[in-house]
């Protein structure tokens, strides 16, 4: 099984600022990998599909990048709704797997 | 509209099984690879199963493999989920999810999720 690991667990900032989230492949995925975000009581929400192509109606803010191993969800500058949880998730060889979450946080 | 509801959730007892649908709404669920992805309570996404378009493949994670069976109806337009042999830890947040047809990853619709309790 393929693991997920993103960091920081936890992000505090205020908004305006750049945020910054990992998510680390235990063996490469290719590009296939993909970030959501969900909010209290919501069902996520995807926002990257195969690495960095934003999906529907995400905003431009949100931009995704990295190969292989080694992937970043990069918000340009957080708005007050973005602060919730993100998850990355991988599928690879038919199996897929999601990171534990980053939680972002309002500073 | 697009949608996806789940139903089936409730209380159940520790060693006996549940069954749960997901019906869609507003799309041709034929057209589409589906999953189970579930959540427990204050924890992470964890992905259960995929079943392809036609039903003839289906995938399972490891977690569950031997306990899950997962199948569908497109003409009904439903998916259907059944866990046997049910543990505590099977106490989640059970969504269907819809594959992204441009996409290898990456899941565009989800349910608003069942809850099910194992208790």
């Amino acid at each position: 099984e393929i693991v997920l690991t993103q960091s920081p667990a936890t992000l505090s900032l205020s908004p305006g600022d750049r945020a910054t989230l990992s998510c680390r492949a235990s063996q490469s995925v290719s590009r296939y990998l993909a970030w959501y975000q969900q909010k209290p009581g919501q069902s996520p929400r995807l926002l990257i599909y195969d690495a960095s192509n934003r999906a529907t109606g995400v905003p431009a803010r949100f931009s995704g990048g990295g190969s292989g191993t080694d992937f970043t969800l990069t918000i340009s500058s957080v708005e007050p709704e973005d602060f919730a949880v993100y998850y990355c998730h991988q599928r690879f060889n038919w199996q897929s797997t999601f990171g534990q979450g980053t939680k972002l946080e309002i500073k | 509209q697009q949608e996806l509801v789940e139903s089936g959730g409730g209380l159940v007892k520790p060693g006996g099984s549940l069954s749960l649908s997901c019906t869609a709404s507003g799309f041709a669920l034929g057209d589409f690879y589906m999953s189970w992805i579930r959540q427990a309570p204050g924890k992470g996404l964890e992905w259960l199963s995929y079943i392809s378009k036609s039903g003839d493949t289906i995938k399972y994670a490891d977690s569950v493999m031997g306990r899950l069976t997962v199948s569908r109806d497109n003409a009904r337009r439903s998916l259907y989920l059944r866990l046997n042999s049910l543990r505590s830890e099977d106490t989640a947040v059970y969504y269907c999810a819809r594959d992204l047809p441009a996409a290898v990853a990456g899941f565009d619709l989800w349910g608003p999720g069942t809850q099910v309790v194992v208790s």
